[in-house]
């Protein structure tokens, strides 16, 4: 069974800190879809970024960085000189990426972020 | 592009009502799911569809839920005899067959308080 631990129930940072959100997941397939999502007050999901299994090649994007390393089952997600509007509760999810299969996505418990002004 | 909308927001009602909530994924997108979200938790898979077809159900779906698709666009959750165990967020997500990644973008959700 697919598994995703966040083991950092909630964070709070001083504005313009760096912060890292920590994922580690567990499945027992060998093609796999990790993902973030940003959940704000509103309660809407936002996609952030996904991840193909076979790429662990580590991707930024503006203040948001993800390093992905399988040989730790880890996906890591570092915010770079927080700021208020990322307050919010951060997701990580895992799907299996067999065609024809159900998609559907395995979700970590999240982790709160807040950022002190 | 509109993104996935769901109605009601917020729903209340008192054990044992019927409730059905509504789903309207981003158009052309053929694949839905729905999730439940308890306070403090990750969204839990309930089931999905693709196109008008219901192609896997969690064991979290109990006999008192039921959703359609009945015409492969908007879909309906729909939960009868409520029960005080109910009450959660609902999510709606739709994604795009041809996106082999499979990425669900999510609506709003729908509240639902059950007394």
């Amino acid at each position: 069974a697919q598994k995703v631990t966040q083991a950092q129930t909630e964070i709070s940072v001083v504005e313009k800190e760096d912060v890292t959100l920590d994922c580690v997941y567990e499945t027992r397939d060998t093609t796999y879809y990790l993902f973030w999502y940003k959940q704000p007050p509103s309660g809407e999901l936002v996609f952030l970024i996904r991840r193909n299994s076979f790429d662990e090649q580590n991707e930024i994007s503006g203040r948001y960085s993800w390093n992905f390393q399988k040989s730790t089952s880890s996906f890591n997600f570092t915010i770079t000189a927080s700021q208020v509007v990322d307050s919010a509760v951060y997701f990580c999810a895992l799907s299996e990426a067999q065609s024809g299969g159900t998609k559907k996505l395995t979700f970590g418990t999240g982790t709160r972020l807040t950022i002190i002004p | 592009d509109t993104g996935v909308s769901q109605d009601p927001r917020h729903k209340i009602t008192k054990r044992g009502q019927n409730v059905t909530f509504r789903c309207d994924p981003i158009s052309e997108h053929n694949r839905l799911y729905w999730y439940r979200q308890t306070l403090g938790q990750g969204p839990e898979f309930l089931t999905y569809f693709q196109n008008e077809a219901q192609l896997e159900k969690s064991r979290l779906l109990s006999d008192r839920f039921s959703a359609e698709r009945p015409k492969g666009s908007f879909s309906t959750l729909e939960i009868q005899r409520t029960e005080q165990g109910d009450s959660a967020m609902y999510l709606c997500a739709s994604s795009l067959r041809t996106d082999r990644t499979d990425t669900q973008y999510f609506g709003p959700g729908t509240r639902l308080t059950v007394l």
